[in-house]
């Protein structure tokens, strides 16, 4: 079975614009999330989609947003770039909404803003 | 708030030496827990995961760690060393009011010398 695929795998920006990040979770997977990852903030969740509806979100601003399609892919989208958007995007994703299965992470994007 | 706390910034070791890897968590009710390994230039694998019942948990790569509710720890225990081995470990708790939310350490270096 394939695992999480995240596209692309690396982006490089300038501040100001946007960027979409996609992600293809495991077949029969329903639940996405989304992660950031910096050196100075460590692991920070983004937000989880379930069923195309997002259920839960983190600390982030109005710039941050995804969504999740009926075929459980997702994107996230980040507009006006930051500097400080520079970071890995990990997406994980799990078979279902409850329960305790692990998240089984994709190899990220690595966003640069310049 | 959950949280989890990895007290070690970078634990070394040498190869063929038992590791053990800390982590501490502070949750309002049962937790559960998880590890993760980061190896360069890659997502988060899973390793293992605390949910309920014995409290050694064994999980992959010849992993275990071992959960004790009157210390708040889960430490990641290895019995013997491979260079291998060497790479970022995360910790993390299950946000028990956010769905799939994981609330990550800010993850220890493992380095394990030859």
């Amino acid at each position: 079975k394939a695992g999480v695929t995240q596209t692309p795998r690396y982006l490089i920006k300038t501040r100001g614009q946007q960027v979409t990040l996609s992600c293809s979770p495991i077949s029969g997977h329903r639940s996405v999330s989304w992660y950031q990852q910096t050196p100075g903030q460590g692991l920070q969740f983004l937000f989880e989609y379930f069923s195309e509806t997002q259920r839960n979100k983190g600390n982030f601003p109005g710039r941050f947003s995804g969504r999740q399609f009926s075929n459980s892919r997702s994107e996230m989208n980040v507009s006006t770039l930051e500097l400080g958007d520079s970071a890995l995007y990990l997406c994980a994703s799990r078979p279902s909404a409850g329960g305790n299965n692990e998240q089984f992470f994709g190899p990220g994007t690595r966003l640069t803003v310049l | 708030a959950q949280s989890v706390a990895q007290p070690e910034d970078q634990v070394n070791v040498a190869e063929g030496n038992p590791l053990t890897v800390k982590c501490t968590y502070s949750v309002s009710g049962n937790p559960y827990l998880f590890w993760y390994v980061q190896y360069p230039n890659r997502g988060l694998q899973f390793l293992l995961k605390y949910i309920t019942g014995d409290n050694l948990v064994k999980g992959s790569y010849g992993f275990e760690a071992e959960f004790n509710k009157s210390q708040t720890s889960f430490h990641l225990k290895k019995p013997s060393a491979l260079v291998s081995d060497s790479a970022l470990y995360f910790c993390a708790v299950r946000d028990l009011g956010g769905y799939n939310k994981l609330i990550f350490g800010a993850g220890t270096r493992l380095a394990v010398h030859p």
